[in-house]
């Protein structure tokens, strides 16, 4: 089945403790994304990638870093957690980045909770 | 920038009535837009699309024209039902320079529909 998945769906953790997102998407797609969805603000991208080891910022990456060293994975990191990064992180992936034609397909969510 | 302006939530409708959420975008170019809906607990999925002009997308009984004289994509169906409540988010994905395949959302409209 052609999935976008991420693990872990619900996280709690405490303010500058260092945890990793990982998403990972199985239809060989070239661009990835990760967002973040708050009440009232709607989705808005963290960071990108429109290839194997092509990364760029978003509208919101204060806080966060990526990687993409492998075309299936792009794994979202948050060195040192703050409160403010409590919300809902959507990792999403589309078949080739530069068509604004493409639909993005979305992961299940992970739920972050920072303490 | 690019960006989306979607109306404000929640909507409650009684089933079988007429639904309309209204959307406009501002641009540069021709984007392509999008209406993504979120059932309870999901991520997000695509619901239909249109990626120029006068374009009609369709899907479920949803439908929305792409108007570029009056930049407006809004969502109408003719008679919603029970299983239609959900989160819709109004995207668009920029077709030029650093808006290239990036989706810009709008903040959501939370559909209830009751029996």
């Amino acid at each position: 089945e052609a999935q976008v998945t991420q693990n872990p769906r619900y996280l709690i953790t405490v303010t500058g403790k260092k945890l990793t997102v990982t998403c990972s998407q199985n239809m060989n797609h070239e661009y990835m994304s990760w967002y973040r969805q708050d009440p009232g603000l709607g989705l808005r991208q963290i960071y990108y990638s429109m290839n194997v080891e092509v990364t760029d910022k978003g509208d919101v990456p204060e806080g966060y870093k990526v990687s993409r060293k492998e075309k299936r994975n792009f794994p979202l990191i948050l060195e040192s957690p703050s409160p403010n990064q409590t919300s809902l992180y959507f990792c999403a992936s589309s078949l080739v980045g530069f068509l604004s034609t493409d639909t993005q397909y979305f992961g299940p969510g992970t739920r972050l909770t920072v303490l | 920038g690019d960006s989306v302006t979607q109306m404000e939530g929640p909507v409650t409708l009684s089933e079988e009535a007429f639904l309309t959420i209204n959307c406009t975008y501002t641009a540069t170019g021709y984007p392509s837009l999008f209406w993504y809906v979120q059932y309870p607990g999901e991520g997000l999925q695509l619901l239909l699309k249109a990626t120029k002009a006068d374009d009609k997308g369709s899907n479920k009984g949803f439908e929305a024209t792409y108007r570029k004289e009056t930049t407006s994509f809004h969502l109408e169906k003719g008679s919603v039902q029970v299983s239609d409540s959900a989160v819709y988010f109004c995207a668009l994905s920029g077709n030029r320079g650093s808006t290239l395949g990036r989706l810009y959302f709008g903040r959501g409209t939370q559909l209830t529909v009751w029996p």
